[in-house]
């Protein structure tokens, strides 16, 4: 099946500084990609919709200068954490859907990202 | 209008119980209901989808049935394990690429051996 691999599966961080997290989709073309943020025993929260070649959509409530989406290629979007804080800390997920509609509306996830803000 | 209401929050079975997992929407536009499976410290996996032209879909010991009339879908895991012992989410969206999926609260699944 369809891989998504995300990096760095976790990252301890000291408070104002900005991580960058890394999705990319192995074997397809990610039109599309999601990045979402989970609390402990809570479900997946969509941040953003990212497409290839244009700025990202944000959800309400979610700061665009605060994390920054970049999807640069089809098969890589970053997500990064700007100055970040204890708040920010959290699991962050992204996950890709091929937009050719050969996989259909099939969402690949990523292993997901442990941010610990210090 | 875009909820997924998901119950139980957490369900206990005995190895060979077939937990049932019940899932609500709201959107009549959903015409996509994936279910994933998440183990702690892991992104979800998708386990089985189904779209609304059928009432059941079974793939392994995995079985959706849906009922459109109630908008309700559900999960049932045939023959239970402790390997399936994780996180199930429901979900539901419109077909197409762009479009976001919705996904429920999530059911914590503990199969005692």
């Amino acid at each position: 099946g369809a891989v998504v691999s995300q990096h760095p599966s976790r990252v301890i961080c000291k408070s104002g500084t900005s991580v960058k997290i890394e999705c990319r989709s192995l074997d397809f073309q990610a039109t599309t990609m999601f990045w979402y943020r989970q609390f402990p025993k809570q479900s997946l929260m969509l941040m953003a919709t990212s497409n290839e070649g244009s700025k990202a959509t944000y959800e309400q409530g979610v700061e665009k200068d605060k994390f920054l989406i970049n999807h640069a290629s089809l098969t890589l979007s970053t997500l990064t954490v700007t100055s970040a804080h204890p708040e920010d800390s959290s699991f962050y997920i992204c996950s890709a859907r091929e937009g050719r509609g050969l996989i259909g509306e099939k969402l690949f996830f990523g292993s997901g990202t442990q941010l610990s803000v210090l | 209008q875009q909820q997924v209401k998901q119950s139980p929050q957490s369900l206990i079975v005995q190895k060979g119980g077939i937990p049932i997992i019940n899932c609500a929407y709201e959107n009549t536009a959903f015409d996509y209901f994936p279910w994933y499976q998440q183990f702690p410290g892991k992104g979800p996996a998708l386990l089985i989808a189904i779209r609304p032209d059928v009432s059941e879909k079974k793939e392994g010991r995995f079985t959706i049935s849906f009922n459109k009339s109630a908008k309700q879908f559900s999960l049932h895991i045939m023959d239970s394990q402790p390997g399936d012992s994780a996180t199930y989410f429901c979900a539901a969206s419109r077909a197409g690429g762009y479009q976001k999926v919705t996904f429920g609260t999530g059911t914590k699944l503990q199969v005692i051996p």
